[in-house]
């Protein structure tokens, strides 16, 4: 079955504790991303990454870093969080750079900092 | 920039009543455009494309066009059931491979 796999689904941590989400994907696909979402804030990207080795920014990349050293796994990572990172996350994977194909989500990780 | 507009909500509404939600956006060329549903406690799940002008996508009786013209994909259906209770989000197809996401819509049906 096609997905993307994210862990963990709940997580209650403390500021400054380095926290690692993981996420994978089984579709072979190229493009994954990170996304937030707040309320009233809708969907907020990240970090992207374009193949194995290629990250880039996207609109709230502040306080996260990620890598993909293996084309199905993109980790997110926060060195060190802060309770504005409590959040919604999803990991997100699609084909092909191309703007025709759709993004497959994963179920999400609800993150606390306290 | 590529950018969306959607209806802002929430909306509710009666079982078996219409459902408009309207999707306008700025983006370079002509990307395809997607409606999104999260269901309560979920990810979000594609729930209709459409890859270029004119065409229709549908699905589970939801239907949207996309209409060039006026860079519009309005999501509609027909008559809702108390399961459509989601939110509902429109993103059209990023010049750098991502997709665009409007707020989201949320949606409640009473019975």
């Amino acid at each position: 079955e096609a997905q993307v796999t994210q862990n963990p689904r709940y997580l209650i941590t403390v500021t400054g504790k380095k926290l690692t989400v993981t996420c994978s994907q089984n579709m072979n696909h190229e493009y994954m991303s990170w996304y937030r979402q707040d309320p009233g804030l809708g969907l907020r990207q990240i970090y992207y990454s374009m193949n194995v080795e290629v990250t880039d920014k996207g609109d709230v990349p502040e306080g996260y870093k990620v890598s993909r050293k293996e084309k199905r796994n993109f980790p997110l990572i926060l060195e060190s969080p802060s309770p504005n990172q409590t959040s919604l996350y999803f990991c997100a994977s699609r084909n092909t750079l191309g703007r025709r194909s759709e993004a497959f989500f994963g179920q999400g990780t609800r993150l606390t900092v306290v | 920039g590529d950018s969306v507009t959607q209806m802002e909500g929430p909306v509710t509404l009666s079982e078996e009543a219409f459902l408009t939600i309207n999707c306008t956006y700025t983006a370079t060329g002509y990307p395809s455009l997607f409606w999104y549903v999260q269901y309560p406690g979920e990810g979000l799940q594609l729930l209709l494309k459409a890859t270029k002008a004119d065409d229709k996508g549908s699905n589970k009786g939801f239907e949207a066009t996309y209409r060039k013209e006026t860079t519009s994909f309005h999501l509609e259906k027909g008559s809702v059931q108390v399961s459509d209770s989601a939110v509902y989000f429109c993103a059209p197809g990023g010049s750098q491979g991502n997709l665009i996401f409007g707020k989201g819509t949320k949606l409640s049906v009473k019975p």
